[in-house]
């Protein structure tokens, strides 16, 4: 099946720093997500970005689905960016065609210091 | 409203105890799933329901029950647990389509098993 590779694994920032946080995957997939797990456990949605560029303040993400790999950046990091990103290659499910199975990294940890 | 919510945030239950865990959502999404998180790994997915209907069981314990009621609503049942059950459940959704679409969370139930 699909491989999902992320790197770094940790990073440590000051804060006001910039970042670049990157995923391979392995195979074709229909879609990518990337989400911020903050210390509580709630999984909050970044991007969905098949492919492209997108932005939403201080993060944008870029796709490029003909290498397999997906960007995220982070400007002017905060405290409050602390927690964990994962990035899930959104593959569908053989029997189900209305559903899709998110195939998650390992995750990226980032602990931005004040 | 990108909203799903899990009840109860945490859970405490012995080994021949019998509970539930609860998940809503009103965004009108056909796809709902089940995953758990154990500490410093990514969800795993365990149960997938399309249009109310069970379409995908990723060989979970019998021990583990799910429920649809009707398509706002998914239940876990839980019976008989063993310790290394205690993770993260968490609950998501999404609108359907091809490979399901964008998932979202809700903030997940922290079960632990004594």
């Amino acid at each position: 099946g699909i491989q999902v590779e992320q790197s770094p694994p940790d990073l440590i920032l000051q804060e006001g720093a910039n970042s670049t946080l990157r995923c391979n995957f392995s195979d074709s997939v229909n879609n990518l997500q990337w989400f911020h797990q903050n210390p509580w456990g709630q999984l909050i949605n970044l991007f969905y970005i098949p492919s492209g560029t997108k932005q939403n303040g201080r993060l944008s993400a870029t796709t490029v689905a003909t290498e397999r790999y997906s960007l995220l950046y982070i400007s002017s990091s905060q405290t409050t960016d602390s927690g964990v990103y994962f990035c899930a290659a959104v593959m569908p499910l053989s029997g189900s065609s209305n559903t899709g199975k998110l195939i998650f990294g390992q995750g990226t940890t980032l602990q931005v210091k004040p | 409203d990108t909203e799903v919510t899990q009840t109860p945030k945490h859970l405490v239950m012995g080994m021949t105890n019998k509970k539930s865990l609860k998940c809503e959502q009103h965004m009108g999404h056909r796809a709902m799933y089940w995953y758990k998180q154990k500490a410093k790994k990514p969800p795993e997915l365990m149960f997938v329901y399309s249009y109310e209907k069970l379409s995908i069981n990723e060989s979970v314990p019998s021990r583990f029950s799910p429920e649809c009621p009707n398509s706002s609503l998914l239940n876990l049942h839980l019976h008989a647990l063993q310790p290394e059950d205690s993770a993260l459940y968490l609950c998501a959704s999404s609108p359907g389509g091809p490979a399901g679409g964008e998932q979202y969370f809700g903030p997940g139930t922290r079960l632990t098993v004594t």
